[in-house]
């Protein structure tokens, strides 16, 4: 059974700091594997996608990586803004027509 | 990409009573799926909606808990039924998109549920 966990839970940084979010699954057999946004309230919005067969994928302050060997993927946001506070979720999918497991998520505060 | 309405987007409910959420989709979908995140968890799928077959219930999710109902391509509800104050919960519904490879998941905004 996958299990998908993000470290750390939660985490607090000053505005313009370089971050990592960090996300393990047990199982490396992905199909692929997407980060998500929630603000508080809301539903999730899409980040980034990595197929199994791809290492990163970059959009603007944002790159993901993804290690399978190690089950291993993180999050990058450069120069952090209070704008980026909210939950941030890894989900890894085992098939084409399986379903998405989800991480615990980080909460993450980026303060003035 | 998808867009995902969802009804009510919140509610406070009796114990005992139910409750049917709504999830409008802005373009037709084979598979909706419905999904549980409790206080302070993360997502957890309930059910796999496909449009004119019955739903397909993980582990720990019964038809006669969330019954769903899946009429057409775009649309697609979940009940709540008989509720107690451990389905408090935020539900969400979501559908795939995009070309083979490249399936990202979208997700209506969720529905709120208080359970006093």
């Amino acid at each position: 059974k996958q299990e998908v966990t993000q470290i750390p839970a939660a985490l607090s940084v000053p505005e313009g700091e370089n971050l990592v979010l960090n996300c393990s699954f047990t199982d490396s057999a992905i199909y692929n594997l997407q980060w998500f946004r929630q603000d508080p309230g809301k539903g999730l919005t899409s980040l980034l996608l990595i197929q199994s067969s791809q290492r990163e994928q970059t959009s603007g302050r944002l790159n993901a990586s993804l290690d399978k060997s190690s089950g291993r993927s993180t999050l990058y946001i450069a120069a952090s803004q209070p704008g980026d506070s909210a939950t941030y979720l890894c989900a890894v999918k085992a098939g084409t027509a399986s379903k998405l497991t989800f991480g615990t998520g980080t909460r993450l505060q980026v303060t003035l | 990409s998808a867009v995902i309405s969802q009804k009510p987007s919140r509610d406070i409910c009796q114990r005992g009573t139910s409750l049917t959420i709504q999830c409008q989709v802005d373009s037709q979908v084979t598979m909706m799926f419905w999904y549980r995140q409790q206080p302070g968890q993360s997502l957890t799928l309930i059910a796999t909606a496909n449009q004119g077959s019955e739903a397909t219930y993980e582990s720990g999710f019964v038809i006669d808990k969330f019954p769903i109902s899946r009429p057409n391509l775009t649309f697609s509800t979940l009940t709540v039924s008989n509720m107690s104050p451990e389905d408090s919960s935020i539900y969400l519904c979501s559908v795939e998109g995009g070309r083979r490879g490249v399936e990202t998941q979208y997700f209506g905004p969720g529905t709120r549920l208080l359970v006093l």
